[in-house]
């Protein structure tokens, strides 16, 4: 029943590494997501993507890139990781709009947690 | 974009009937309201959503007054596993990223 998965739970990676995050979405949606959590800080959006080969920069986009080559599938890519970037990464997806007022929910992946040693 | 409101902690109990209320005094026409749950090391659940008065789904209500500034998510005789972080959401109806995510309202149901 899973929608939403991303490839690892839990993940340690040593700084200056290149680290890729994976998530794949089995509901056709058009838009994906891709949040950091941290405690206090709440849910960020680092980067968004609306279509295929699509990406629209977040609030927090500085360290991270994200590629969108097929719909069903966005990376979260951290050039050189660094250890600020220890955090929960968590993928979404949602439905386009159709322009009538409908909107959908987000439905989330179970999340990665990423420590940078 | 709206701000939320909401209280940092609830308590409740086995059974009752759990009412979480935010406030979003800026909500703009083409705002609507989402509420999501967290459990721990997981991913937030979309619960509810809706645009103005009253909105019911199989796991809650939304209440929603006439001038938008609050909503109220009720969760009828909650259980144990009720306990989660609840997130109130503003967004607007031509756009799917943009929305503010707030520290939601960690619900605590005891036995």
């Amino acid at each position: 029943d899973v929608k939403v998965t991303q490839s690892s739970r839990y993940l340690v990676k040593r700084t200056g590494e290149k680290v890729f995050l994976e998530c794949v979405q089995d509901m056709d949606h058009e838009n994906m997501f891709w949040y950091r959590q941290d405690p206090g800080l709440g849910l960020r959006l680092i980067y968004f993507s609306y279509d295929v080969k699509m990406k629209e920069k977040g609030d927090i986009p500085e360290g991270y890139s994200v590629s969108r080559e097929k719909k069903e599938r966005f990376s979260l890519i951290l050039e050189s990781a660094s250890t600020n970037q220890t955090s929960m990464y968590l993928c979404a997806s949602s439905l386009a709009q159709t322009g009538t007022g409908d909107h959908y929910g987000y439905t989330f992946g179970s999340g990665t947690r990423l420590t940078v040693v | 974009l709206a701000k939320t409101t909401q209280p940092i902690s609830m308590d409740s109990y086995e059974g009752q009937e759990v009412n979480i209320t935010c406030s979003h005094n800026n909500i703009a026409t083409n705002d609507y309201i989402t509420w999501y749950q967290q459990f721990p090391s997981q991913g937030p659940r979309f619960i509810i959503q809706g645009y103005k008065t009253k909105v019911t789904n199989e796991v809650a209500s939304l209440f929603i007054p006439a001038d938008r500034k609050s909503s109220t998510l009720s969760l009828p005789r909650v259980s144990l596993s009720d306990t989660a972080v609840y997130y109130c959401l503003v967004g607007r109806m031509d756009s799917n990223y943009q929305l503010i995510w707030g520290a939601g309202t960690k619900l605590i149901i005891k036995p």
